[in-house]
């Protein structure tokens, strides 16, 4: 069953911490993306991956970066998180190429304090 | 500026009644266009792609795609209250797979 995985689905921290977002595939999908979706914003791209240890900054990459050390894992992670940065974070995968469109997981919820 | 704008912002259309829904292009790297439908507290979901010129039709659902323009629209007829719900329209960026997306057109469908 194609999917994407994101965990946690729901979490509050409080400025300052840090916060770790993980996102999992089992498609072997070379490259996946994080974004983030405000309202009246859409959904604004943080970083992306191209495969292992391959990774670019998106649109809104400051305070933010991320971690892949396998092709089927993607982590996000807040170093002393803000309250600017409570937002829906949504993983994407997708095989690769410009004509593919990414496959979302269900996105965590963060609530900064 | 945003990349990807959308028009309009938001949408009232009665049941059975045609939406349209368009959006452009800013950056002239675009290669792909697809289009988003995201309900209220779910993830994005790919309803439809164009990538040439002219129109595309699958079932109540219609894209067309104006390259010279960077212009795509979405046409959806019969209208149904389940199509109420927040469209997307992405692009992808030659040279790097970037897929940017606009902010949106939130779609109401009156009973």
């Amino acid at each position: 069953d194609m999917k994407v995985t994101q965990m946690p689905r729901y979490l509050i921290k409080r400025m300052g911490e840090n916060v770790l977002l993980e996102c999992g595939q089992d498609m072997s999908h070379e490259t996946m993306y994080w974004y983030r979706q405000d309202p009246g914003l859409g959904l604004q791209l943080i970083y992306i991956s191209y495969d292992v240890d391959s990774n670019s900054e998106g649109d809104i990459p400051k305070g933010y970066r991320v971690s892949r050390k396998k092709r089927e894992h993607f982590s996000l992670i807040l170093d002393s998180a803000k309250t600017n940065q409570t937002s829906v974070y949504f993983c994407a995968s997708s095989l690769g190429g410009n004509n593919q469109a990414p496959l979302f997981g269900e996105g965590t919820r963060l609530s900064v304090l | 500026q945003q990349k990807v704008q959308q028009s309009p912002e938001s949408l009232i259309v009665p049941e059975g009644g045609m939406a349209s829904l368009n959006c452009t292009s800013s950056d002239r790297n675009v290669d792909y266009f697809w289009w988003y439908r995201q309900h209220s507290g779910k993830s994005p979901k790919m309803l439809m792609s164009i990538f040439s010129n002219g129109e595309k039709e699958e079932g109540r659902f219609t894209v067309h795609l104006n390259k010279a323009s960077l212009h795509t629209s979405l046409h959806i007829r019969d209208s149904q209250p389940s199509d109420s719900a927040l469209y997307l329209c992405a692009a992808s960026m030659a040279g790097g797979y970037k897929v940017v997306f606009g902010s949106g057109t939130r779609l109401l469908v009156s009973p």
